[in-house]
């Protein structure tokens, strides 16, 4: 199984400033990863997929990079109805299909 | 466009089945792998299982003893079945569709692009 690890586990940031979320593979997952927002009592979002490529609708604000093991989630002007938990999600190896563990970006 | 409402009974007793069904409209469940996803509250997504619209299935490691994922192409329907639930059990199920595609063809599970809203289990006698 991969094991999927975020961090950090809590972000503070001041609205308009650059957030840069971290997702370690527990091995090569190329890039098979997504990334993917929930707010409170809804169902994920996904943002990203191929590790970099932006879902449809999702602003360009938002943006992925990296390939093999480690992965960044960059948002780079954080507006109010980004403050969410961030999952990534592996899909280069199953089963099972694994997420990481979730980053809380909060209001600073 | 493509929405899926899952639903099922909010309370399931412990060591019986928990069944949810989710209902595709907007589109048809032929292509796509089709997945059932959990969250206990608080806590972070597993994913449980998927079905292929060929009918292939395939289980999370840890739950496979336990899950049983169906569809009925007929009623653009999926169902999860979950047998011999504990209080561990107790989650938001969600479905969601799943798949990479190359020129426009699925070609294995991929991304999550469409969830349902998720409907609230809790395991309690």
């Amino acid at each position: 199984e991969i094991v999927m690890t975020q961090s950090p586990a809590t972000l503070s940031v001041s609205p308009g400033e650059r957030a840069t979320l971290s997702c370690r593979a527990s091995q090569s997952v190329s890039t098979y990863l997504a990334w993917y927002q929930q707010k409170p009592g809804q169902a994920p979002r996904l943002l990203i997929y191929g590790a970099s490529t932006r879902a449809t609708g999702i602003p360009a604000r938002f943006s992925g990079s990296g390939s093999g093991t480690e992965f960044t989630l960059t948002i780079s002007s954080l507006q109010s109805e980004d403050f969410a938990v961030y999952y990534c999600q592996q899909y280069n190896n199953w089963p099972p299909l694994t997420f990481g563990g979730g980053t809380k970006v909060e209001i600073k | 466009q493509v929405q899926l409402q899952d639903s099922g009974p909010g309370l399931v007793k412990p060591s019986e089945t928990l069944s949810l069904t989710c209902t595709v409209s907007g589109g048809s469940i032929s292509s796509y792998y089709w997945s059932w996803i959990r969250q206990p509250p608080g806590k972070g997504l597993e994913w449980i299982g998927y079905i292929y619209y060929s009918g292939s299935t395939n289980y999370n490691p840890s739950l496979k003893s336990r899950v049983t994922i169906s569809a009925d192409m007929s009623k653009n329907q999926l169902a999860l079945k979950l047998s011999s639930v504990t209080a561990a059990d107790t989650a938001v199920y969600y479905c969601a569709r799943g798949g990479m595609t190359i020129f426009g063809v699925v070609i294995m599970p991929g991304a999550f692009d469409i969830w349902g809203q998720g409907t609230m289990v809790t395991v309690s006698s």
